[in-house]
C-alpha cells in the first residue's frame, strides 16, 4: 500500500510569506503527527490530529498550525516565516490507537526561508 | 521533564565489530521506547519496540530501569547498518521524543 504523502517536496519562501505543507497518511491511519527536524534542534514534535481533533501540541508558536480533514489528510501553516523556521517538516501516521503504536513517516518536506 | 539523550553524535565501527549505541531517558514511570532508523535517502522507520522484545536485522534493545538506559546493540556490524539512528520515548497518543540521533558508520 503507499506509504505517506507529503507534497511539495521542496519550498522557498521569504521572511513574512506564509506557508502550506500537505501530508496523505496511509489508508486507514486516522492520526497524523507533525515533526521539526533541524540539525541543531534534531526531531521536535509540533501537534498530532486524530479524527479531525488536535489530540496533543508541542511547544511551537502559534505560527504554526495545523489541521485535519475528514478523509484524515493533514495540513500544517506556517504564518509570519522567520529564517529559523528554515528546516524539513516530517509527518507521521499511524492507526493512533495507543502511544505503543508504530508510527510511519513521510519524506518530508524541506522548506528553506530566505 | 521527558528527555532521550543519545550521548554519541557519530559511531564508527569496523564490519564485524560489535556495535552499541546509548540511549538514555529521563522518564517517571515505565516507559515503552523505540528505535528508529533512517538509511541514506530513505524515510524514517522503525526499526524494533521494547515492547514486543524481538531482534530485527541482528538488533536487539535491552530495558535497564535502573540505568534508565535502552542501548541498542549488535554483536557483528555489517556495511548496510550504516545509517542514522534515533531512540524515541511515547510521550501520550501520537507524540514521539527523539533523541539527537546517532549516525554509525561502518567501514569495510
Amino acid at each position: 500500500k503507499a506509504g505517506v504523502t507529503q507534497t511539495p517536496r521542496y519550498l522557498i519562501k521569504t521572511r513574512g510569506q506564509q506557508v502550506t505543507l500537505s501530508c496523505s497518511p496511509i489508508s486507514g491511519h486516522r492520526s497524523v503527527s507533525w515533526y521539526q527536524q533541524t540539525p541543531g534542534q534534531g526531531l521536535q514534535f509540533l501537534f498530532e490530529y486524530f479524527s479531525e481533533t488536535q489530540r496533543n501540541k508541542g511547544n511551537f508558536p502559534g505560527r504554526f498550525s495545523g489541521r485535519q480533514f475528514s478523509n484524515s489528510r493533514s495540513e500544517m501553516n506556517v504564518s509570519t516565516l522567520e529564517l529559523g523556521d528554515s528546516a524539513l517538516y516530517l509527518c507521521a501516521s499511524s492507526r493512533g490507537g495507543d502511544q505503543n503504536t508504530e508510527a510511519f513517516f513521510g519524506q518530508g518536506t524541506r522548506l528553506t526561508v530566505v | 521533564a521527558q528527555r532521550v539523550t543519545q550521548p554519541e553524535k557519530l559511531l564508527s565501527v569496523f564490519k564485524g565489530a560489535p556495535v552499541e549505541l546509548k540511549c538514555n531517558y529521563s522518564y517517571s514511570g515505565s516507559p515503552e521506547l523505540f528505535w528508529y532508523v533512517q538509511y541514506s535517502r530513505q524515510r524514517l522507520q522503525l526499526l524494533l519496540r521494547h515492547i514486543s522484545r524481538e531482534s530485527i536485522k541482528g538488533f536487539t534493545a535491552d530495558l535497564n530501569k535502573g540505568e534508565t538506559s535502552f542501548h541498542l546493540k549488535k554483536p557483528f556490524a555489517q556495511e548496510e547498518d550504516s545509517a542514522m539512528y534515533y531512540c524515541a520515548l511515547p510521550q501520550g497518543t501520537g507524540k514521539l521524543i527523539f533523541g539527537q540521533g546517532t549516525t554509525l558508520q561502518v567501514k569495510p
